[in-house]
């Protein structure tokens, strides 16, 4: 079964910075492109990072375009978001989310969301 | 990076059907047929019910379909139940190479 547990998240003050983990298991991480995915509280879902199988490519929404880094350790079937620069509307659940085995082309699985929270 | 369209919300009866509506530009959509479709209910996290605009994960019931006409994909619920009511999300590739979701219909099952 295939399980996305994220963590890190929490209270950090305007400008701050913070790094979300996200633990994969039931399928081999370098098999999938990886996302992060965010949710304002009661607002919709929006898309923050995609990363490559291998990490040596990204793509990132221009609202967090150089204030945030995606990166992975496959060996540690770990998923990674760094937040720097961390603003009042970057706050939300954050989910971590696996790219589509196959033909499908997207997310196919997704964790359960760890909360960020930016306020002094 | 803008939403993707899609309408507030939606209602309909038990047994009945519903389309939910996701509208954007060329550029959302990319030339692909990427668009997927995810269901959320309260407090939870999204589940995949349609992807590539028509296709359904193993496990998600056929009263759930998609398809897509120009910049413009749909997602239909037929045989409607309560457990359909939930936020419905659109979710599509760019020719950024990035993603966009649409801004969520809330469907309302009366």
């Amino acid at each position: 079964e295939v399980q996305l547990v994220e963590s890190g998240g929490g209270l950090v003050q305007p400008g701050g910075s913070l790094r979300l983990s996200c633990a994969a298991s039931g399928f081999t991480l370098f098999s999938n492109w990886m996302h992060w995915v965010r949710q304002a509280p009661g607002k919709g879902l929006v898309w923050v990072s995609r990363i490559n199988r291998d990490g040596t490519d990204a793509n990132y929404a221009d609202s967090v375009k150089g204030r945030f880094t995606i990166s992975r350790d496959n060996a540690k079937n770990t998923l990674y978001l760094q937040m720097n620069s961390l603003r009042a509307e970057d706050t939300a659940v954050y989910y971590c989310a696996r790219g589509c085995d196959g033909d499908c082309h997207g997310i196919d699985h997704w964790g359960q969301g760890t909360l960020v929270t930016v306020s002094s | 990076q803008s939403a993707l369209t899609q309408p507030a919300s939606v209602s309909g009866s038990p047994g009945q059907s519903i389309t939910i509506s996701c509208s954007g530009t060329s550029s959302d959509f990319g030339g692909y047929n990427y668009v997927s479709w995810f269901r959320q209910h309260p407090g939870k996290a999204p589940k995949l019910v349609i992807y590539d605009v028509s296709h359904r994960p193993s496990g998600v019931s056929d009263r759930f379909s998609g398809s897509k006409s120009g910049n413009t994909a749909s997602l239909t619920i037929s045989g409607l139940q309560a457990e359909d009511e939930a936020d419905y999300f659109c979710f599509s590739f760019t020719t950024s190479n990035t993603h966009v979701f649409g801004g969520g219909t809330k469907l309302t099952v009366l």
